[in-house]
């Protein structure tokens, strides 16, 4: 069954340190998205790609969060410096995009659970 | 920010018994669709919803969705304990991939 792939599951650091969190999307998905989750917010989307492309990240905030997709298989979320703020649950979620425009779901890993000191 | 809100927040039933959740939301749609969350993991997809249908099944799933009233209910029926979760709408509105989650509702399913 294929999975969507996030490393690592938890994260525990101090504020100023650089985080980096990872995700292998499903062979053959064309959009990823980064989603963070929080009890008082609910689930955002911070950024999406396709075919590797940045689509919008107008949900992530640029002076410190930053997202790429090396390659296919991976995309990084970083963020630097990091602040307790940011302490949440951050999702990667993958889907394919059909050229007919047809609806798709999106597939989620487990999530990063990220705290920050 | 939320483009579907759901209604309940929280719903506590007896195992058998049907759950109805239901969700809200603002702006014209392309679909609708519902995620189910266990705790600790990600969100799985449970059913679409396109903006011309009114009706879909998937095995004890029955979705709705009335556009004109902009809403949509899940029903579940003869509920299992390993239905607890936390249920999500999202919305899409077609200009592209994206959704919009609303902040989800926590069934409980006692056995």
């Amino acid at each position: 069954d294929a999975r969507v792939t996030q490393t690592p599951r938890h994260k525990v650091t101090e504020m100023g340190q650089e985080v980096t969190m990872r995700c292998q999307p499903i062979l053959g998905h064309n959009t990823v998205f980064w989603y963070r989750q929080t009890m008082m917010q609910g689930l955002e989307l911070l950024a999406y790609f396709r075919n590797r492309a940045p689509l919008d990240d107008s949900g992530m905030p640029k002076d410190r969060f930053s997202a790429e997709m090396p390659d296919a298989t991976l995309a990084t979320l970083k963020i630097q410096p990091s602040e307790p703020r940011d302490s949440a649950v951050y999702f990667c979620a993958s889907g394919l995009t059909q050229v007919t425009g047809r609806p798709q779901p999106q597939h989620f890993g487990d999530g990063t659970r990220l705290s920050i000191l | 920010s939320q483009q579907g809100e759901e209604d309940p927040q929280a719903l506590s039933i007896q195992e058998g018994e049907n759950a109805t959740m239901n969700c809200s939301y603002k702006t014209s749609i392309n679909n609708l669709q519902w995620y189910r969350q266990n705790s600790g993991r990600g969100l799985v997809h449970l059913i679409l919803i396109r903006s011309n249908e009114r009706e879909k099944h998937s095995g004890r799933l029955r979705v709705t969705l009335d556009t004109s009233k902009k809403s949509s209910s899940l029903l579940i029926t003869a509920s299992r304990a390993a239905d607890t979760a936390s249920y999500f709408c999202a919305t899409n509105t077609g200009a592209n991939s994206k959704l919009t989650f609303g902040k989800g509702i926590t069934l409980s399913v006692r056995p």
